[in-house]
């Protein structure tokens, strides 16, 4: 059974760090690409990127690039989304979720990471 | 950056059909897929490859594609179809991906 689960739910003030995680079974981690998707509250889904744990390419939405890292560590088989310092506005619900093989669409979600920065 | 265009609601009486369209100019070159997602979970795929149906998935959900548009098709709306849903393609390189805003279907 393919399954993403995601660490808990995070309270940070601006200007912290934070690595938030997913980490995937029930297939090989480094044959699937892994994306992020952010949700602030009441609004839409938003794309941030993806990586691929085979050799750890790495794509960003031009809205997210420099703003987060995503990263892959195949010995845990764990994605993960790193901030070197927070904001407000990075107040959301963050899904990580596999893509379906050859195509354009994620096809597994995991449950969903809430990160609330506030001081 | 790259856009996706999609109605912010869309309502329908039950058994009636609701379209829901989304708009990209890399459409013509590109898939999408629809998402449903509902109140406090995460998102479902419901249509991919602008037309297919993932096993699981009623048959009253379908889509099509015409030139820089793509349209969900729902026939017979029922209560539980009520729920946000996402259209999702990438830019014309394929470099990235990008979801429309969304469109709430309420069925009244």
């Amino acid at each position: 059974e393919v399954q993403l689960v995601q660490s808990g739910a995070e309270v940070k003030k601006p200007g912290e760090s934070l690595k938030i995680s997913c980490k995937v079974s029930g297939y090989r981690f480094t044959n699937y690409w892994i994306a992020w998707v952010r949700q602030m509250p009441g609004k839409g889904l938003e794309w941030m990127g993806i990586i691929y744990p085979g050799d750890s390419d790495t794509r960003y939405s031009p809205s997210f690039r420099g703003q987060v890292s995503i990263s892959a560590d195949k010995s845990t088989s764990t994605a993960s989304l790193q901030w070197s310092s927070l904001k407000a506005s990075d107040t959301a619900m963050y899904y990580c979720a596999r893509q379906a093989y050859g195509r354009l669409f994620l096809d597994f979600w995991g449950q969903g990471t809430l990160v609330t920065v506030s001081s | 950056s790259y856009e996706l265009t999609q109605p912010p609601s869309v309502s329908v009486s039950p058994g009636q059909t609701a379209r829901i369209t989304c708009s990209g100019e890399a459409l013509p070159v590109q898939h999408a897929c629809w998402y449903q997602q509902k109140p406090g979970q995460a998102p479902v795929v419901v249509i991919y490859k602008d037309s297919e149906r993932p096993s699981g998935i009623p048959q009253r959900f379908s889509g099509s594609s015409s030139g820089t548009t793509v349209t969900l098709t729902i026939s017979g709306v029922q209560a539980e179809d009520e729920a946000d849903y996402y259209c999702q393609s990438a830019d014309s390189s394929g470099t990235y991906w990008v979801f429309g805003g969304g469109t709430k279907l309420t069925v009244v």
